[in-house]
């Protein structure tokens, strides 16, 4: 998982709690993803972002927002969290022929 | 509706064995193919990638092969070990899609000592 971080990689909410997940990547690259990952499911694409100051719908983009603050981060942020938003979230950004991922968020939504 | 299948949620296999895992694709745009190895509590680490110009990529122990008409793809471990017991995701990608990627569902491995 080298050049993605993420912070945190644990959290609990309760419904309706707000809070913003950061990922930051030193590959210097314009594009970063936001993907969750539920049992028995890939991963599928929230957000992304393809250069500073862009970002896009992904899959499954409701109830989700993002922020590309410069061309390091890209915050995902969830202001109303629900217990359908219980998975895990991974940040990417590419590499050379492929994405490199962080290694995830584990969030529980009570 | 899926456009990358996997459809083997799980694989077991002798140590020093072959090890086959299976990837569907449906969107004939797709024009870039990669498999991903995941372990437990860990992001997804990249394996190996394949072009829709070839039908073969072979990288050590790991061969990725890519039948177009079928819109299949394989990957294939010689000789499987058991550090390579993990979840393997199929993902698909096409050219102006911003690297955004499209996964299968992960076929969970088991290489038996």
């Amino acid at each position: 998982n080298a050049g993605v971080t993420q912070t945190p990689k644990f959290q609990v909410l309760k419904t309706g709690q707000s809070m913003t997940l950061q990922c930051a990547q030193d590959m210097n690259h314009n594009s970063m993803y936001w993907y969750r990952q539920d049992p028995g499911m890939g991963l599928r694409l929230i957000y992304y972002s393809a250069s500073e100051g862009t970002t896009d719908k992904g899959e499954v983009p409701n109830g989700y927002n993002v922020s590309r603050l410069n061309k390091r981060e890209f915050s995902l942020r969830l202001e109303s969290a629900a217990p359908s938003q219980t998975s895990v979230y991974f940040c990417a950004a590419p590499g050379t022929d492929t994405q490199y991922f962080g290694p995830g968020t584990r969030l529980t939504v009570l | 509706d899926q456009q990358v299948k996997q459809n083997s949620p799980s694989l077991s296999v002798q140590e020093g064995r072959i090890s086959i895992l299976n990837c569907d694709y449906t969107n004939s745009m797709f024009d870039y193919f990669l498999w991903y190895k995941k372990y437990p509590a860990e992001g997804p680490t990249f394996l190996i990638s394949i072009s829709s110009i070839k039908d073969k990529n072979e990288d050590g122990r790991f061969t990725v092969f890519l039948n177009k008409s079928a819109k299949h793809l394989s990957l294939h471990i010689v000789p499987s070990q058991p550090g390579d017991s993990a979840v393997y995701f199929c993902a698909a990608s096409w050219m102006d899609s911003s690297y955004k990627l499209i996964f299968g569902s992960g076929t969970r491995l088991l290489v038996r000592p």
